[in-house]
């Protein structure tokens, strides 16, 4: 069984400081890994994918994740904070169990990000 | 090219009555996902469909069904809404493959009173 954690409910920056959103996640086969951003009454938008390729993912608008397979973490950061980055962040898990589950996603609870100006 | 696109965005219903939601996928993309987002639960995975053929279930009651279509339109469907079943209906559309993004709807709110 696969699943998410992720680790901070709320994270709240300044304006022009770094962003660090935390995930871990469980997962029994060789996972793929996703980074989700949701805007008020919006849908989820991909920021970043892990696919096995390189460990560090970079994705849209200056985000980027390290897939750590020893720590079963994927984090994602960002350099220096925009207000438009205020949204709520997913953290996920595409499970490879014997192909058969290519379609279901597992989310994490989610990170609310405010950024101060 | 356009996206996935969910209709209706807004329902109310009575508890009792049934609900059909429906997703068009991005042009190409076989793969639809349903999930049910809440303030208490999260994003939970209700079900795939992939070719008319639906592929995993999540865990949800059996008032809950789906189908697609052969043009890989998708429907669900909720039998005697419940309180509890208000909830973001979200739907995504991916190509095959555990590596393919899943590409999201803007969701159905739908409100049981």
């Amino acid at each position: 069984a696969q699943s998410v954690t992720q680790l901070d409910s709320h994270v709240s920056v300044s304006e022009g400081t770094p962003v660090l959103l935390r995930c871990n996640y469980s997962s029994s086969y060789s996972p793929s890994l996703f980074w989700y951003v949701q805007h008020p009454n919006k849908g989820l938008q991909l920021l970043l994918k892990y696919t096995s390729a390189a460990t560090l993912v970079k994705g849209i608008n200056g985000f980027e994740a390290e897939f750590k397979k020893s720590e079963t973490s994927f984090h994602l950061t960002k350099p220096s904070a925009h207000m438009s980055d205020a949204a709520e962040y997913f953290c996920v898990v595409s499970d490879n169990a014997g192909g058969t589950s290519y379609g279901k996603l597992t989310f994490g609870q989610g990170t609310i990000l405010t950024v101060h100006p | 090219k356009a996206g996935v696109t969910q209709t209706p965005r807004y329902l109310i219903k009575t508890r009792g009555q049934q609900v059909t939601l429906s997703c068009s996928p991005i042009s190409g993309h076989r793969s639809v996902s349903w999930y049910q987002q809440t303030p208490g639960q999260g994003l939970q995975f209700l079900f795939e469909y992939f070719s008319e053929t639906q592929r995993n279930k999540g865990n949800f009651p059996g008032r809950f069904s789906g189908r697609q279509f052969s043009n890989s339109r998708s429907e669900m469907n909720v039998s005697t809404l419940e309180l509890g079943d208000s909830a973001l209906y979200l739907c995504a559309s991916s190509l095959f493959g555990r590596e393919a993004e899943a590409f999201f709807g803007q969701g159905t709110r739908l409100t049981v009173v």
